[in-house]
């Protein structure tokens, strides 16, 4: 089955700077990457998504890259604030579904935005 | 995702006692999930129903089970066969075949065994 990396376990940056989250998949047939936040005791949050036909995708100060022949993306935020620490986590389609039979979630990456 | 609603918030369970989770869902949505989540760990898929009816085992199965009647409901049972099931539980539901692949979750439910 599919298998889902997530580096580092814990980042932490000073305000104002950016972060990268990186990720690595394992089944070659995943068409869908998608990214939440999770803020303590909370649901995930999805906040930005990626299919595989598309290499990069930026919502303001978010942004995803993909690459299919190594088979990893990455997260990058710029401009961190204080209300970006929280959990986040990449997760690929098990399959080619998009989805639709479940996703394989990575373990997660504590950000940490110091003031 | 407010039209997820997950039932209770908390949930204590006796050994040997089965339980079962609530999940309602007023967004018209296909598709419904089960993952559950560890400390310190990703989500973990236990089922999935893409119809109502029918419904699929995901990578951890083993001790749940699940009922899919309606469209808008999908509740989970963990059964006295879970070794370990303290753990927050987490339902989403996905619209099939439209141009967003989106799974949307609902607030979870905390179990713990007692």
């Amino acid at each position: 089955g599919e298998n889902v990396e997530q580096h580092p376990s814990t980042l932490s940056v000073q305000e104002g700077d950016s972060a990268v989250i990186k990720c690595t998949y394992s089944d070659s047939a995943s068409n869908y990457f998608p990214w939440y936040k999770q803020e303590l005791g909370k649901r995930p949050q999805l906040i930005i998504d990626i299919r595989s036909n598309v290499g990069e995708k930026k919502d303001q100060r978010i942004a995803v890259t993909l690459n299919k022949t190594a088979k990893h993306f990455s997260l990058h935020i710029t401009e961190t604030q204080p209300e970006d620490s929280a959990v986040y986590f990449c997760a690929a389609s098990i399959g080619s579904g998009g989805g639709a039979d479940g996703l394989t979630f990575g373990k997660g990456t504590h950000l940490i935005i110091q003031p | 995702d407010g039209g997820i609603t997950q039932s209770p918030k908390y949930l204590f369970r006796k050994e040997g006692q089965n339980v079962t989770l609530s999940c309602e869902q007023n967004l018209n949505h296909d598709a419904m999930y089960w993952y559950r989540q560890d400390p310190g760990q990703g989500l973990r898929l236990i089922y999935y129903s893409q119809i109502v009816n029918d419904f699929q085992k995901g990578d951890i199965a083993e001790g749940y089970s699940v009922s899919r009647e309606k469209k808008e409901s999908f509740p989970l049972t963990v059964t006295s066969a879970q070794k370990n099931p303290t753990a927050f539980y987490l339902c989403a539901s996905r619209q099939q075949g439209a141009s967003t692949d989106t799974q949307y979750f609902g607030p979870g439910t905390r179990l713990t065994v007692l």
